[in-house]
């Protein structure tokens, strides 16, 4: 099946700097990666995805790459704020099966304002 | 509200004791899928369907779990004899069609303490 590894795993940044978080995936058939923001005790929810067809793609503060050739993508956050304290998962799906989409073990981000 | 919805939030159960999770999935959506979420680790893949079949159920860890969506729409995760192991938040989303490449809608989920 699909392995994602996810790095770092938690993330301390002051207000106002970036923060970086990396996945790798092993499936090469793998087409979509979404990224998931999880605030404590809520849902998962998506923040932004990328196709495979894309490089880069970018929504505001926030940026996903993504490399094919070396099987990574990374989320990109600039000017963080306070309310960016959050779990980020990034995924990528399995092609081997149905509809089974892997997550990343998760990076706990802490904006220090 | 037109989210994905689950009961109860909240569920203490003895060790032993089965018990059933609810999943409303948004009204239309074909795809449903159960993740269970240990504490402090990403999503784990449970169950998938698409309508009422259930096209991939290799992620459920045990025959004690047992999944069905009937109609196609709202789903029902049960946990028979319940174990100290299956703690954990039950997560389901739901999704417009049957790709890969569009965004799942994630519930509250379910957290599942086994005392």
């Amino acid at each position: 099946g699909e392995n994602v590894e996810q790095h770092p795993s938690t993330l301390s940044v002051q207000e106002g700097d970036s923060a970086v978080i990396k996945c790798t995936y092993s499936d090469s058939a793998s087409n979509y990666f979404p990224w998931y923001k999880q605030e404590l005790g809520k849902r998962p929810q998506l923040i932004i995805d990328i196709r495979s067809n894309v490089g880069e793609k970018k929504d505001q503060r926030i940026a996903v790459t993504l490399n094919k050739t070396a099987k990574h993508f990374s989320l990109h956050i600039t000017e963080t704020q306070p309310e960016d304290s959050a779990v980020y998962f990034c995924a990528a799906p399995y092609s081997g099966g149905y509809q089974k989409v892997t997550f990343g073990i998760g990076t706990k981000l802490q904006v220090i304002p | 509200g037109a989210g994905v919805s689950q009961s109860p939030r909240y569920k203490v159960a003895k060790r032993g004791q089965d018990v059933a999770l609810r999943c409303d999935p948004i009204s239309g959506h074909v795809s449903l899928f159960w993740y269970q979420q240990a504490l402090g680790q990403g999503p784990e893949f449970l169950t998938y369907f698409q309508n009422e079949a259930q096209l991939d159920k290799s992620g459920l860890p045990s025959d004690r779990f047992f999944a069905e969506r009937p109609e196609g729409s709202v789903s029902t995760l049960k946990i028979q004899r319940t174990q100290q192991e299956d703690s954990a938040v039950y997560l389901c989303a739901s999704r417009t069609g049957s790709s890969l490449n569009t965004e799942a809608f994630f519930g509250q989920g379910t957290r599942l303490t086994v005392v």
